[in-house]
């Protein structure tokens, strides 16, 4: 059975960047699903931030398009997220997940890691 | 983007109740729609993709229906286990989105 974990810096500064690390086991990043990431921003809902696919194949959210970058290292069996120029708002409970079905289902979840944009 | 409105935002039952949550897309999403579950703290759970396919491992009193625009989600019989948020996705056009979440409490 898959497993996700989310790793990385639980606090950023505004203006820098959120780097997060998702580390998957019991499968393969080299196999076809879409290695995606998801917030729940705070009184507001799930938000779909973006996949990669296939090694570098990527979609983004478009309104955070330009701020973000989604990359993977089948070596390690990682994928992660970037997120530039942080602000309050993007203060969130960050999941990663394994995506099927042109990455819309969603079938496996990291449990999430809450990064907090705070001077 | 594509809004995924949910009804109710919170829904108060009782176990062995049957209960219905209602997501409604503002466009044309095919059946391209799924469901999950949250709990406090935890990752959502997915229930059903495709609109009415139960994901494996899931028990059989959850059902969803629907197809273009109008989707619903029932269970049939609440267990205890089952109070949760459940939120639709639909997965027709990027960017993906996600309703806003029914809140099913005791």
């Amino acid at each position: 059975q898959v497993q996700l974990q989310e790793s990385g810096p639980r606090q950023v500064k505004p203006s820098q960047t959120l780097s997060l690390t998702c580390t998957v086991s019991g499968g393969s990043l080299r196999s076809t699903f879409y290695w995606t990431w998801i917030r729940h921003l705070p009184g507001e809902g799930l938000q779909w931030i973006g996949y990669v696919y296939h090694r570098s194949t990527t979609y983004y959210n478009p309104s955070l398009r330009g701020r973000l970058s989604i990359s993977l290292d089948t070596s390690k069996n990682q994928f992660f997220l970037n997120l530039s120029y942080v602000t309050a708002a993007d203060t969130a409970v960050y999941y990663c997940a394994r995506g099927d079905d042109y990455g819309g289902k969603l079938d496996s979840w990291g449990q999430g890691a809450l990064v907090t944009v705070s001077s | 983007d594509i809004q995924m409105t949910q009804s109710p935002s919170t829904l108060s039952a009782s176990v062995g109740d049957r209960v219905t949550i209602t997501c409604r897309a503002s466009q044309n999403v095919g059946t391209l729609l799924a469901w999950y579950q949250q709990k406090p703290g935890k990752a959502p759970k997915l229930l059903i993709y495709k609109a009415s396919t139960l994901q494996s491992g899931v028990p059989s009193r959850f059902s969803g229906s629907g197809s273009g625009t109008e989707f619903t989600l029932t269970i049939s019989s609440l267990q205890p286990d089952d109070f949760a948020t459940f939120y639709c996705q639909q997965y027709n056009t990027y960017s993906y989105t996600f309703g806003q979440g029914t809140k099913l409490e005791i």
